[in-house]
């Protein structure tokens, strides 16, 4: 069965250094979006992307963030200097079209410190 | 805006019995889809089960079944015949329909269900 798949699963970065998680979505999905859990707390939205562009975002989303699908395949998230309360669980998904289901990769835990 | 809420953190069943996971939402839409995925040690989201709002029969799949009251806003798991494979975080999830194909989860805090050998 056709996977998400998330690199790297761990990433430990000093505060206020720029990390990029990384994501291949399933091939023919079309639609792709990023969720974060806080350890011990619920999955929360932070942006939708679609044709290139971003669709919807979060409040969480902010000028720190940034998406990117650069090359057809890739679907980056970066955040450009971290902070402590950025550390958290970080979920790709992507959907075909509207009708279909999502498929979560399996996170990339960063941290923070 | 909508809201999920499940309002047990923890829940308990002893391997080969049945339980049942709450999750109530508010919303003003007719239109949604709801969904639970579990959440094993892995931290992997994986979809157990969804339901069409229009729907007016129940999803099940395979041991997992939905009771789903729209009227009441409610919509709840049931896990028959616990394995420990089970044991997991479970999540609720709502998913509007209006917005289109952009549309994002909203989620519900999960719950932890743990199974007794």
């Amino acid at each position: 069965e056709p996977e998400v798949t998330q690199t790297p699963s761990h990433q430990v970065t000093q505060m206020g250094q720029e990390v990029i998680l990384r994501c291949v979505p399933i091939s023919n999905h079309l639609y792709f979006y990023w969720y974060r859990q806080i350890l011990g707390q619920k999955v929360e939205f932070l942006v939708s992307f679609y044709n290139n562009e971003i669709s919807e975002k979060s409040e969480i989303f902010d000028d720190q963030f940034s998406v990117e699908r650069p090359d057809g395949s890739n679907f980056t998230l970066k955040i450009r200097s971290t902070k402590l309360e950025d550390s958290a669980m970080y979920f790709c998904a992507s959907r075909r079209t509207a009708n279909y289901g999502y498929t979560f990769g399996s996170g990339t835990r960063l941290t923070v410190v | 805006a909508q809201t999920v809420t499940q309002s047990q953190p923890e829940m308990s069943v002893q391997e080969a019995e049945t339980v049942t996971l709450s999750c109530t939402y508010d919303t003003s839409e007719s239109d949604y889809y709801l969904f639970w995925y579990k959440q094993p040690p892995s931290r992997q989201m994986i979809l157990v089960i969804r339901q069409e709002a229009y729907k007016q029969q129940n999803a099940t799949e395979n041991r997992f079944s939905v009771n789903f009251q729209k009227a009441a806003k409610s919509f709840s798991l049931k896990i028959s015949d616990s394995q420990l494979g089970d044991a997991a975080m479970y999540f609720c999830a709502y998913r509007s329909d209006y917005t289109g194909a952009n549309s994002k989860l909203t989620f519900g805090k999960g719950i932890t269900l743990s199974v007794r050998p």
